[in-house]
């Protein structure tokens, strides 16, 4: 069975300071990984995903994942984080494009 | 981008009723899913729907409970049935493969919000 473990439940940034998200999966096979993020009230919106090739990721908004094979880990990153990047943020781990599973979620405050 | 419309976007309802939320894509997709979002809680596959025939549960959820249809390839609904408190939750709506674009994202609504009381 698949399953993903974000580790922290909630951190707080500075504006302008790196964010770092954790998250492991365990898989028996090479899965597909997504990062989503919702923002209050609004509905899952995708950051980036894996599935092969470049094991370091660029997705929108200035975000960035990389598959550690050996960790079995998809770490997202942001150099820069910005008020707007407040929000949840869902790790997710699936045999194809759609059926995921979550993480528990991590909460990002950033204060100013 | 594609635009997925569910409504109602929240409800409060009574112990017992059931209510039926109704999810619309503005373009045709091959394949439609219901998640539940429990509070503080993160998302849980409660089944896919299936064009013209019975959608496919996960374990832990039935038929009886939250039915589902989809009569075509742009919409479906998902009741929930005699509800209790613990139904209390965001239900989403989510779709991919998107047969114009053959974009293969999972795209999901903004989720209708349940109350229970």
């Amino acid at each position: 069975a698949q399953s993903v473990t974000q580790p922290d439940i909630h951190i707080t940034v500075s504006e302008g300071a790196s964010l770092e998200l954790r998250c492991n999966y365990s898989y028996g096979a090479t899965p597909y990984l997504f990062w989503y993020v919702q923002s209050p009230g609004q509905g899952l919106q995708l950051l980036l995903k894996y599935f092969s090739g470049d094991t370091l990721v660029q997705g929108i908004k200035g975000f960035e994942a990389e598959f550690k094979r050996s960790q079995s880990s998809f770490n997202l990153r942001k150099p820069s984080v910005h008020w707007s990047d407040a929000a949840e943020y869902f790790c997710a781990v699936a045999p194809n494009d759609y059926k995921l599973s979550f993480g528990a979620g991590t909460t990002v405050t950033v204060r100013a | 981008s594609a635009v997925i419309s569910q409504k109602p976007s929240r409800d409060i309802c009574q112990r017992g009723t059931s209510l039926t939320i109704q999810c619309q894509v503005d373009s045709q997709v091959t394949m439609m899913f219901w998640y539940r979002q429990q509070p503080g809680q993160s998302l849980t596959l409660i089944a896919t729907a299936n064009q013209g025939s019975e959608a496919t549960y996960e374990s832990g959820f039935v038929i009886d409970k939250f039915p589902i249809s989809r009569p075509n390839l742009t919409f479906s609904t998902l009741t929930v049935s005699n509800m209790s408190p613990e139904d209390s939750s965001i239900y989403l709506c989510s779709v991919v493969g998107f047969l114009s674009s053959g974009a293969n994202v999972l795209t999901f609504g903004a989720g209708s919000r349940l109350t229970v009381l």
